[in-house]
């Protein structure tokens, strides 16, 4: 039983680098999430996908992209990492007004 | 703008005493709302959620919170606390109007005093 599932789990980058962090789910959720979550601050939402084949920008977008690749997955890519996006990412999985699903998370450090 | 505050960073409860964690949100419509724990290193999970109806809500490991229109609040509570609740703790608000998109609070952490 799944659920929602994040790889990796743990990375280390060098500035400039740029990686793709993957994310599936199995409860057939037609909504799916990117979070960013840094002490003291909440969860922030990056991206969105309301639905398969739609992604919108959330609170804060700059410097990443999504892609919804099918109804399961749902994955985030920096592009040029830097130092102020280490973090921890966590994505999540709901159906329209329903309560979000969330992986175990992907710590990321960029140096 | 939509937000939601939760004013204690930190609270400190001997176990087996009684817990509330604050939460306050400004919304112009009926929200969704929602509590979530977080151990560390782990995800969050969902320990309730209010939807409509009734405005005390039980949830999973005791906890049960109250929605209150008037005060714009959803206070979690447990009547007494177990070394396994030291965690954090996030409200969150649903936004029917913008997809259901959640506002987070900025999280409470427990610390459980033997």
């Amino acid at each position: 039983n799944a659920g929602v599932t994040q790889t990796p789990k743990f990375q280390v980058l060098k500035t400039g680098q740029s990686m793709t962090l993957q994310c599936a789910q199995d409860m057939n959720h037609n909504s799916m999430y990117w979070y960013r979550q840094d002490p003291g601050m909440g969860l922030r939402l990056i991206y969105y996908s309301a639905s398969e084949g739609t992604t919108d920008k959330g609170e804060v977008p700059n410097g990443y992209n999504v892609s919804r690749l099918n109804k399961r997955e749902f994955s985030l890519r920096l592009e040029s990492a830097a130092p102020s996006q280490t973090s921890v990412y966590f994505c999540a999985s709901s159906d329209s007004n329903q309560p979000q699903h969330f992986g175990d998370g992907t710590r990321l450090s960029i140096l | 703008a939509q937000s939601v505050t939760q004013p204690d960073i930190h609270i400190t409860v001997s176990e087996g005493a009684s817990l509330e964690l604050r939460c306050n949100y400004s919304y112009g419509a009926t929200p969704y709302l929602f509590w979530y724990v977080q151990s560390p290193g782990q995800g969050l999970q969902l320990l309730l959620k209010y939807f409509s109806g009734d405005t005390l809500v039980q949830g999973i490991k005791g906890f049960e919170a109250e929605f209150k229109r008037s005060q714009s609040s959803f206070n979690l509570r447990k009547p007494s606390v177990h070394w396994s609740d030291a965690a954090e703790y996030f409200c969150a608000v649903g936004l029917a109007r913008s997809n259901y998109q959640l506002i987070w609070g900025a999280g409470t952490k427990l610390i459980i005093k033997p």
